[in-house]
């Protein structure tokens, strides 16, 4: 049962525009929604999050928006950069629920060409 | 800000041999870690929760008795892959929850496990 789905596989945008990856998920215990990004071979890097209680995050380029009702959220930046490519990962948890564990999507990799 | 350590990168081992990975948290303590699971151009998948002083906590459909999770100190969480076989081969990554930003995990770089 796939908790935290990443419906594309992969995105590829022109440097200067806006790329939006979408994360779509169906445990409605999730209260607390993260993004990662991560290099081949590397471990994970933490862009952004968001709490269930509000509807959007924004860090610089990065903005997060959360659709509670239609259990949707998604990843804005803008404007994209060549190094902003590789593979985001979304990822939910429960903290009061599942004791805080990430339940991870199955990842975007993002391609920004020059 | 947290930084986690995981030892070592890359692993290459018989089958049948037992192989230790570290994960270490640097400037910060753990009561809890978590350790990951990724095979090429899939999703990280939890395999267990690794509490200090206490029984590990897998997730349904991993072995226990094969991926031997040990945290004894709140620095220090271990994952022994025993009597490796090529279908272990991963990418194996821990994290952990530092003080800030309760929620936010920081994850090592990962281990690359290659059994022959």
């Amino acid at each position: 049962d796939q908790q935290v789905k990443q419906n594309s596989p992969s995105l590829s945008v022109q440097e200067g525009r806006i790329s939006i990856l979408n994360c779509d998920y169906t445990n409605s215990m999730f209260d607390y929604f993260l993004w990662y990004k991560k290099y081949p071979a590397e471990g994970p890097t933490f862009l952004i999050s968001i709490s269930s209680i509000k509807d959007k995050n924004e860090d610089g380029r990065f903005t997060v928006f959360l659709n509670k009702s239609a259990k949707h959220l998604s990843l804005h930046i803008v404007p994209s950069q060549p190094g902003d490519s590789a593979v985001y990962f979304c990822a939910a948890s429960a903290i009061y629920n599942q004791g805080g564990k990430l339940i991870f999507g199955q990842g975007t990799e993002l391609s920004v060409k020059p | 800000g947290a930084v986690v350590s995981q030892h070592p990168s890359r692993v290459i081992c018989k089958s049948g041999t037992s192989v230790k990975i570290e994960c270490r948290s640097l400037d910060f303590q753990a009561t809890t870690m978590f350790w990951y699971r990724q095979f090429p151009k899939q999703s990280l998948m939890l395999m267990a929760t690794s509490n200090e002083g206490s029984k590990a906590t897998y997730e349904q459909g991993v072995e226990k008795d094969k991926f031997l999770i040990n945290h004894a100190s709140l620095t220090l969480s271990t994952l022994t892959v025993t009597s490796a076989h090529p279908e272990d081969s991963s990418f194996y990554i821990c994290s952990a929850r530092s003080g800030y930003g309760a929620n936010v995990l920081t994850f090592g770089a990962g281990s690359r496990l290659t059994v022959l």
